[in-house]
């Protein structure tokens, strides 16, 4: 069965620092692998996604990039934190299928930025 | 563009009440529907999805139809429980460039008191 990691769970770092949240899956090969930030009241923004290796489309411009460096393995990153970057961060995982394919979501990381 | 709108929260119930949470959504052809929940400090599970009109997605007592002539999706339960409490968010899919992207709702929190 298909499994999805995200870590780390909670972090809290200082404005202007690095950040690096990793998220990998396992059991499926050449998923659709998506980045979501939910920020509070704001509700669940798509952020990143991805289609393989190395391909990345941004659905935002922000302080933020991501990386998919192997298959089943895709990074959000920033060189420079924000006071907003502040949030919830959730990864997902689908199958494109061509029809109502779901996606799955990992436990996420708290991300707060002091 | 594609969105989603769903009925703004909280919304506070007593154990065996009914529930329902509005959403309705704007998109262009015929998406499918879906409504995703999301326990306290956890990320997204998917609780139902419909894929065409007057499709009726079930699941843990929840129900949801896809109404094409009123571009609903409305969620409905007839006796929730205190473990229901949890934020629902109710969300469309669209395909773009060889993806298969989610469009959120910005949520609805609710509580169920015994």
């Amino acid at each position: 069965s298909q499994t999805i990691h995200q870590w780390p769970a909670t972090l809290v770092q200082p404005v202007g620092s690095p950040l690096s949240l990793e998220c990998t899956v396992e059991g499926t090969s050449n998923p659709n692998l998506y980045w979501y930030r939910q920020a509070a009241g704001r509700g669940l923004q798509l952020l990143f996604y991805s289609v393989g290796i190395g391909q990345i489309s941004s659905e935002v411009p922000q302080n933020l990039s991501a990386s998919r460096p192997q298959d089943r393995q895709f990074i959000l990153s920033s060189k420079k934190l924000l006071l907003s970057d502040s949030g919830f961060y959730l990864c997902a995982w689908s199958l494109f299928s061509g029809g109502a394919e779901t996606q799955y979501f990992g436990p996420g990381t708290r991300l707060l930025v002091l | 563009g594609d969105s989603v709108t769903q009925m703004e929260g909280p919304v506070t119930l007593s154990e065996e009440a009914f529930l329902t949470i509005n959403c309705t959504y704007t998109a262009t052809g015929y998406p499918s529907l879906f409504w995703y929940v999301q326990y306290p400090g956890e990320g997204l599970q998917l609780l139902l999805k419909a894929t065409k009109a007057d499709d009726k997605g079930s699941n843990k007592g929840f129900e949801a139809t896809y109404r094409k002539e009123t571009t609903s999706f409305h969620l409905e339960k007839g006796s929730v429980q205190v473990s229901d409490s949890a934020v629902y968010f109710c969300a469309l899919k669209k395909t773009q460039g060889g993806s298969e992207k989610l469009v959120f709702g910005k949520g609805t929190k609710l509580t169920v008191n015994p």
